[in-house]
């Protein structure tokens, strides 16, 4: 079946790069997603990519796509106190309708 | 534009009361969903209406009934609260296009039951 996994905590100090990873198990997925939420708030899309990418850069942030491993991770490049926050991963299969399916999240705490 | 909107913002039940969940986009997507989110969970779907007159159950739907008012609103239901109840509850809505499946999510109901 669909199934999305993530490591649940990773801490780092501010200025460092953090990297969050996710494995998948749909190989038809054909967009991956990166969520943030932020203590008290709802979900808001970060980034995507498409499947026939294995890299994708947008400032301060680096998602790459191993679709042999399907291991997707997310980089944070100097990261600040403000990206603390709970990251989610989701992938898309591209089956029919389908929903989103979605990982459980990693908790990302940037100490000073 | 709002976005996704949900009220209340934070509710408590005593164990046995019912409640409803109101949900509204106003983004003119045709899907719409309702996730609960527990510690150490993640997000888990309770049910998604695909489109305007339709409803499915997700992965936890039982204890829960929906009703997709329109193509805006998307309620969610319980009938007799229970403690295992006790969550945060999100909206969410999405335009698919193609293979693309952006949700935009609200900010969710703090639902505690007694």
């Amino acid at each position: 079946g669909e199934d999305v996994e993530q490591s649940l905590f990773l801490s780092v100090r501010e200025g460092d790069s953090s990297v969050i990873n996710c494995t998948y198990t749909d190989s038809s997925s054909t967009y991956l997603y990166w969520y943030k939420q932020e203590p008290g708030a709802g979900l808001q899309l970060l980034t995507y990519i498409f499947s026939n990418m294995d890299m994708k850069q947008d400032q301060r942030l680096t998602v790459l796509l191993n679709k042999k491993d399907k291991h997707l991770s997310l980089r944070i490049a100097d990261t600040q106190t403000g990206d603390s926050a709970i990251y989610f991963c989701a992938e898309s299969p591209n089956s029919g309708y389908s929903t989103l399916t979605f990982g459980k999240g990693t908790m990302l705490l940037v100490s000073p | 534009n709002a976005g996704v909107t949900q009220t209340p913002k934070f509710q408590v039940l005593k164990t046995g009361q019912s409640m409803t969940l109101q949900c509204a986009q106003d983004m003119n997507h045709n899907s719409m969903y309702w996730y609960r989110q527990d510690p150490g969970m993640g997000l888990r779907l309770i049910y998604y209406s695909a489109s305007e007159g339709t409803t499915d159950k997700g992965e936890v739907p039982n204890g829960y009934n929906v009703s997709r008012l329109n193509k805006r609103e998307f309620s969610l239901r319980l009938e007799s609260a229970a403690p295992s109840q006790t969550s945060v509850y999100f909206c969410a809505s999405s335009q698919r296009q193609g293979g693309y499946n952006e949700q935009f999510f609200g900010p969710g109901t703090r639902l505690t039951v007694l």
